[in-house]
């Protein structure tokens, strides 16, 4: 598609649901990222995709935290049991490859947990 | 430790001004940096990109500059509109194989008429 593609816009959930949230990226784009941005603060890294490798998932802050990716297409991010505190903006970003590339990001999915 | 520390955190200046932003890294080995605006709301939205041979960059009214041996970045803005209140994020990638990217926490632009 012509820009990186999120859904749902926003989601409200109930404390201890199961969320999942989607990242259609830029067809060709072979990186795809995931960030948190909490009210007020900067975007936090979770979770790289890259090609067919093993994603590089140091920034996932909990095993409630999973994210997938077929190939290089959709991608999936899921947060089981949510928590208040996993209320936040997550995006999404994908990129050519590794290289000097401009990330282009998606508009996010504001999640709200009640 | 990777870091980018980005300053001031927040800033106001009046419609028609010039502003400079800063960003401080400790990333290593060094890949590239970008600066991004990020509208309220909204994802957010490449300025520049830098990579270590470059020093400056413009985009428009945005000019970034970038010292790799003092390892400082600066966004300078010229001539300020009001549309360019919105938060600007620093992005240094280290090349660490793994390709580790590190976020600034921004600094908000408040621009006034």
């Amino acid at each position: 598609g012509a820009g990186v593609s999120q859904s749902p816009s926003n989601k409200v959930t109930e404390k201890g649901k199961d969320v999942e949230l989607r990242c259609d990226p830029i067809s060709g784009h072979t990186a795809l990222y995931w960030y948190r941005q909490r009210l007020g603060q900067g975007l936090e890294f979770l979770i790289y995709f890259q090609g067919n490798s093993a994603p590089d998932k140091s920034g996932l802050p909990s095993d409630r935290f999973s994210a997938e990716r077929t190939g290089e297409s959709v991608s999936t991010l899921t947060i089981q049991r949510t928590q208040q505190e996993d209320s936040a903006v997550y995006l999404c970003a994908s990129s050519e490859g590794t290289g000097p590339y401009g990330y282009t990001f998606g508009s996010g999915t504001r999640l709200t947990v009640v | 430790k990777n870091q980018v520390e980005q300053s001031p955190q927040s800033l106001i200046i009046l419609e028609g001004k010039n502003c400079t932003l800063q960003c401080n890294y400790t990333v290593s080995p060094f890949s590239n940096l970008r600066w991004y605006k990020q509208d309220t709301g909204r994802g957010p939205v490449s300025l520049t990109i830098m990579t270590f041979s470059e020093n400056t960059k413009s985009n428009g009214r945005y000019t970034a500059t970038l010292d790799a041996d003092t390892k400082q970045s600066s966004l300078h803005i010229t001539a300020s509109q009001l549309s360019d209140s919105a938060s600007y994020i620093c992005v240094v990638s280290a090349n660490t194989g793994g390709f580790k990217t590190i976020f600034g926490a921004g600094t908000r632009l408040f621009v006034k008429a």
